[in-house]
């Protein structure tokens, strides 16, 4: 079956890259979603990617993909205190999502 | 603006009662979803439904019920079955078809007991 899996937690002081790991294991992903959630509210999409792109990159966001490994990363550039939130990785098989369990990131001033 | 509200933010619910959580998008998206959220972890999916008339269980349904009306409706039912409802609800809504489909999400619902 399906399972997404993310680290809980990453503490960045402000200004240093942030990167958030995610591995799946669906073979026929074709997208890939990086969400944003921040305190009581929704989930915020940030990013895709899709499942033939080994980079894509978009302002302070870069997601790199690694399909041989089933690997999903996300790196914030010049992390800043609005920054911290969760972020949930996704894949998409079919109609479907399936979410990581969220990686709570804390950005220290 | 287009986008999805949940409605109410905060709901209670005493022993024994239903309750209704209300989603409602304006996005003429076909496929409308329902998550639950527990502290710290991920999002299980309720029920979903790709169409008018026509919902599917997720893998959490037990204790929930659903409908699908209108197109842009899809409202959750927590009955007195589900003994553990205290949680925060999520509904989501995207496109159908093979491309790029995002789901986006509604600002939830955070339901407790009382």
């Amino acid at each position: 079956g399906e399972d997404v899996e993310q680290s809980l937690f990453l503490s960045v002081r402000e200004g240093d890259s942030s990167v958030i790991n995610c591995t799946y294991t669906d073979s026929s992903s074709t997208y890939l979603y990086w969400y944003k959630q921040e305190p009581g509210a929704g989930l915020q999409l940030l990013t895709y990617i899709f499942s033939n792109m080994d980079m894509k990159q978009d302002q302070r966001l870069t997601v790199l993909l690694n399909k041989k490994d089933k690997h999903l990363s996300l790196r914030i550039a010049d992390t800043q205190t609005g920054d911290s939130a969760i972020y949930f990785c996704a894949e998409r098989a079919g109609n479907m999502l399936t979410f990581g369990g969220g990686t709570r990131l804390m950005v220290k001033p | 603006d287009g986008g999805i509200t949940q409605s109410p933010k905060y709901l209670f619910r005493k022993e024994g009662q239903n309750v209704t959580l209300s989603c409602e998008q304006n996005l003429n998206h076909d496929a409308m979803y329902w998550y639950r959220q527990d502290p710290g972890q991920g999002l299980r999916l309720i029920y979903y439904s790709q169409i008018v008339n026509d919902f599917q269980k997720g893998d959490i349904a037990e204790g929930y019920s659903v409908s699908r009306e209108k197109k842009e409706s899809f409202p959750l039912t927590v009955t007195s079955a589900q003994k553990n409802p205290t949680a925060f609800y999520l509904c989501a809504s995207s496109v159908q078809g093979n491309g790029n489909q995002p789901q986006h999400f509604g600002d939830g619902t955070r339901l407790s007991i009382l």
